[in-house]
């Protein structure tokens, strides 16, 4: 079965400091990994998705992901923090067949100091 | 609206009670998902639909759970004789095809607390 690991459920940055969150999957063929977010009392919202071509994704809100077969990783990154991106993230994996059943990570949830 | 609509957004029932979530989904998606969210996790798949099919309903957790779609569009979940281990929030997302290509669209969730 596909799963996602995500270290560290808590990740604190200054505002204006990288934002690096990290995925590692497991999966015996490349699958299709997915960064969501959520805000507070909502759902969730795509930030960006790799299934195939370039390795480097970039998704909205200036979020960027590199998919890294070798290291079996998927970490979502941001040059500058801003106080908006204080949310909870989920990097998700599905099987490249099929329809879209996603399995999610735990989550990281992402804190801003000002 | 645009968006996937769920309701109710809160629900607070007794254990023992019997309570129906509903999902409005985007008009014209054909596929329609339920999840589960426990309290710090991250949503788990219950069942999904491809217009009023059910087609994989493989992550209810019991035959306590039932999810139907009768006419292709709402979506109820319904689950009898609550638990208390059954508090979570309930997310609902929709997308317009079955492919990874269109990009699944959640509703804010209902939030179930079983006392």
């Amino acid at each position: 079965a596909q799963s996602v690991t995500q270290l560290g459920s808590h990740v604190s940055v200054s505002e204006g400091a990288l934002v690096l969150l990290r995925c590692n999957y497991s999966s015996s063929v490349p699958p299709y990994l997915f960064w969501y977010v959520q805000y507070p009392n909502q759902g969730l919202q795509l930030l960006l998705k790799y299934t195939t071509g370039a390795t480097l994704v970039k998704g909205i809100n200036g979020f960027e992901a590199e998919f890294k077969k070798s290291e079996t990783s998927f970490h979502l990154t941001k040059p500058s923090a801003h106080m908006s991106d204080a949310a909870e993230y989920f990097c998700a994996v599905s099987d490249r067949g099929g329809y879209q059943k996603v399995t999610f990570g735990t989550g990281t949830k992402l804190q801003v100091i000002p | 609206g645009a968006g996937v609509s769920q309701s109710p957004r809160y629900k607070v029932a007794k254990r023992g009670q019997d309570v129906a979530l509903r999902c409005d989904p985007i008009s014209g998606h054909v596929s329609l998902f339920w999840y589960q969210q426990a309290l710090g996790q991250g949503p788990e798949f219950l069942t999904y639909f491809q217009n009023e099919a059910q087609l994989d309903k493989s992550g209810l957790p019991s035959d306590r759970f039932f999810a139907e779609r009768p006419e292709g569009s709402v979506s109820t979940l319904k689950i009898q004789r609550t638990q208390q281990e059954d508090s979570a929030v309930y997310l609902c997302a929709s997308s317009l095809g079955g492919t990874l290509n269109q990009p699944q669209h959640f509703g804010d969730g209902t939030r179930l607390s079983i006392l």
